[in-house]
């Protein structure tokens, strides 16, 4: 258990809708990261937020938005919503930032897909 | 960041040690090596990092030679539980966006 949660765990959608994909990081934690990660391939870096600010972002198109609140949880955000997205969405939390190079607590992750 | 590279899979067998090199030629001053966990259908876990020389914590030991190019994740005694996907990663200091690459599958047999 890493503190980290995320909903949900499992959705279905089809081509062209839009889904949100939440994020509560763990205590005292005020960094958020989510990750992409396809069937047999590694995570990959979507974008980080950091203090509700974003801190960072992976080769994603605008599509891929997000969101941190004041209590440091988070919510990513995907539009017109392609075949390929299908993916387990993965949020990870961690303290302060770019200044701390150290361990990321993971969540479950949302499992989407798009048909 | 510094590309890494890992075997694809490795077999075992309970009670036995385990040990998965990564290499990663271009890595720089300020880079850490850290190891990740990851079980199906679940997020990725933290299992040790160095920089150089040896780190061992409870559950893994990380040799990391000189010159820092190559890294040896040793798993003592597995057990049917470590059946995972390993991932070596270069991190940078001061950023924390971690790149995964397609990490080592290893199965752990009686």
């Amino acid at each position: 258990e890493t503190g980290v949660t995320q909903s949900p765990t499992h959705l279905i959608k089809t081509r062209g809708q839009q889904v949100t994909l939440r994020c509560s990081s763990q205590s005292g934690h005020n960094t958020v990261s989510w990750y992409q990660q396809a069937l047999g391939q590694g995570p990959q870096f979507i974008f980080q937020y950091y203090r509700e600010e974003e801190n960072g972002r992976g080769n994603f198109p605008p599509r891929f938005s997000g969101l941190q609140f004041p209590n440091y949880s988070s919510e990513l955000n995907v539009n017109a919503l392609e075949l390929d997205d299908s993916a387990l969405y993965l949020c990870a939390s961690s303290l302060d930032g770019d200044a701390n190079t150290g361990e990321l607590f993971f969540g479950e992750g949302s499992r989407l897909t798009v048909l | 960041l510094a590309k890494t590279t890992q075997p694809i899979s490795m077999d075992s067998y309970e009670g036995q040690e385990v040990n998965i090199t990564c290499s990663h030629n271009n890595i720089a001053t300020n880079d850490y090596i850290t190891w990740y966990q990851q079980f199906p259908s679940q997020g990725p876990r933290f299992i040790i990092q160095g920089y150089k020389t040896k780190v061992t914590n409870e559950v893994a030991s990380l040799f990391i030679p000189a010159d820092r190019k190559s890294s040896t994740l040793s798993l003592p005694r597995v057990s049917l539980s470590d059946t995972a996907v390993y991932y070596c990663l270069v991190e940078r200091g001061g950023f924390q966006k971690l790149v995964f690459g397609t990490g080592t599958r290893l199965l752990v047999s009686p």
